[in-house]
Order: C-alpha cells, then sequence, then structure tokens
C-alpha cells in the first residue's frame, strides 16, 4: 500500500539552526517525491521534487532533500533556518498519473 | 510557475444549504484537476480526480451526491457541497496538471468552508 510517514509532528528549532525534516514512504512503483510547505491558511508551495538523477536535489529558500532509496526516505534539509520558515511541512510521493499521497505533516517553529 | 486559483477563499453558509467552490488554472490548460480536504492539523486527502469532459472519480468514502464535481473546461473545476452540515466545515484545496506544464501538480490557495 502506497503511504508516507513523517514521524516528526513538530519541531522547534532556533534561527540560524540546522533543520532536517524526515520523510519515509512506502510505495509500489518508481516513486516522484516531493516536499511542499503551507503557511497558516494558505494552500501548498512547492519546496522541492525528485523524479530521477541525482539523489540530492535542490530547491527553493535554500532547502534540498536526499533521496535514499534503500531507506525509502526522502529527508528535507536546510543549513541554517530563518524566522520566516516557520509553517508545515508536507512530504508527497506520487507517479505520473499523479495520485498523490501525502504525509501528517511536520509543523516547524522557530525561536530566536 | 502555473498559477491556480479558488474562489472564494472563505465562505460561511447555513446548515443544508449548497456551497460552489472555483477552482481556475489561470496560464495553462488543466486537463486533470483535483480535490483535496485538509481538516486541522492533518494531512491532504485527496477527495476526486477530475479530467476536463469526463466524470470525475471519487476516492473511497466521500459521497458523490454530496460533493458535486464539475470540469467543464480546461480551466475551470467547480466542487459543490450540497446540502451543507457542520461536519463539512474544512478546507479544501484543489490542484491541478497539464499542458505545457507536464506532470507536476500546482495547487491551489484554498477555500476555507465553515458551515453553521
Amino acid at each position: 500500500a502506497q503511504s508516507v510517514t513523517q514521524p516528526d509532528i513538530h519541531i522547534t528549532v532556533s534561527e540560524g539552526a540546522s533543520l532536517e525534516l524526515r520523510c519515509n514512504y512506502s510505495y509500489g512503483a518508481t516513486p516522484y517525491l516531493f516536499w511542499y510547505v503551507q503557511s497558516p491558511g494558505q494552500g501548498l508551495q512547492l519546496l522541492l521534487k525528485y523524479f530521477s538523477g541525482d539523489t540530492l536535489v535542490q530547491g527553493i529558500k535554500g532547502f534540498e532533500a536526499e533521496f535514499k532509496r534503500s531507506q525509502s526516505s526522502f529527508n528535507l534539509r536546510k543549513p541554517s533556518v530563518h524566522w520566516s520558515d516557520a509553517a508545515e511541512y508536507f512530504c508527497a510521493v506520487g507517479s505520473n498519473s499523479n495520485q498523490f499521497y501525502f504525509g501528517t505533516g511536520t509543523s516547524l517553529t522557530v525561536i530566536p | 510557475g502555473a498559477v491556480v486559483s479558488q474562489h472564494p477563499s472563505r465562505v460561511i453558509c447555513k446548515s443544508g444549504t449548497s456551497v460552489k467552490i472555483e477552482c481556475r488554472s489561470l496560464d495553462f490548460q488543466a486537463t486533470t484537476m483535483f480535490w483535496y480536504r485538509q481538516f486541522p492539523k492533518k494531512s491532504l486527502m485527496l477527495m476526486a480526480t477530475s479530467n476536463e469532459g469526463s466524470k470525475a472519480t471519487y476516492e473511497q468514502g466521500v459521497e458523490k451526491d454530496k460533493f458535486l464535481i464539475n470540469h467543464a473546461s480546461l480551466t475551470l473545476s467547480t466542487l459543490t457541497v450540497t446540502s451543507a452540515h457542520p461536519e463539512d466545515s474544512s478546507f479544501y484545496i484543489c490542484s491541478a496538471r497539464g499542458q505545457p506544464v507536464g506532470d507536476e501538480q500546482f495547487f491551489g490557495p484554498g477555500t476555507r468552508l465553515t458551515v453553521l
């Protein structure tokens, strides 16, 4: 069965500290993997995506993610968090038919 | 990137009335549109997939007679919540894919529905 697990419901980091948000997936075919960010009351903004090729993908706002097939993971990282990064982050897996499965999200709080 | 809009952004209605939410692709042809529902602190749950000119395909557990989806053109899909009840209150988000944007889904900003 297809599923996405984001083990961390809520993470708090200090501004300037590094960040890693975890994502594990279960998918029967070659996955397309995505990270989205959602600010309160807003829609989803795509941070980055992995379809194929280089397993380390760069996204917007200084985010990157690494696809590790052996671990079925696609963790999101940022070397230095800014206060404006506080939001809800969703990992998603899909296929070229675009059936998306979302994780339950990780809420990020950034403290000064 | 491609832009998807939703209207209205917020709507409050009385129980028993119907509410229509519009989803528009502004700068591409949306051959496929998706409707999601998001509960507080929860993930997005796919409700239905609609291809332009075809009937929508609903996910298991979604009442197709309650959530009417129309995708009559390549730039517009509508979700009508019929005989709304307080438990239908939620955040509804649409997404679209098509040409020339390819495989990626582009998400609308969402519509907050509150049923009193």
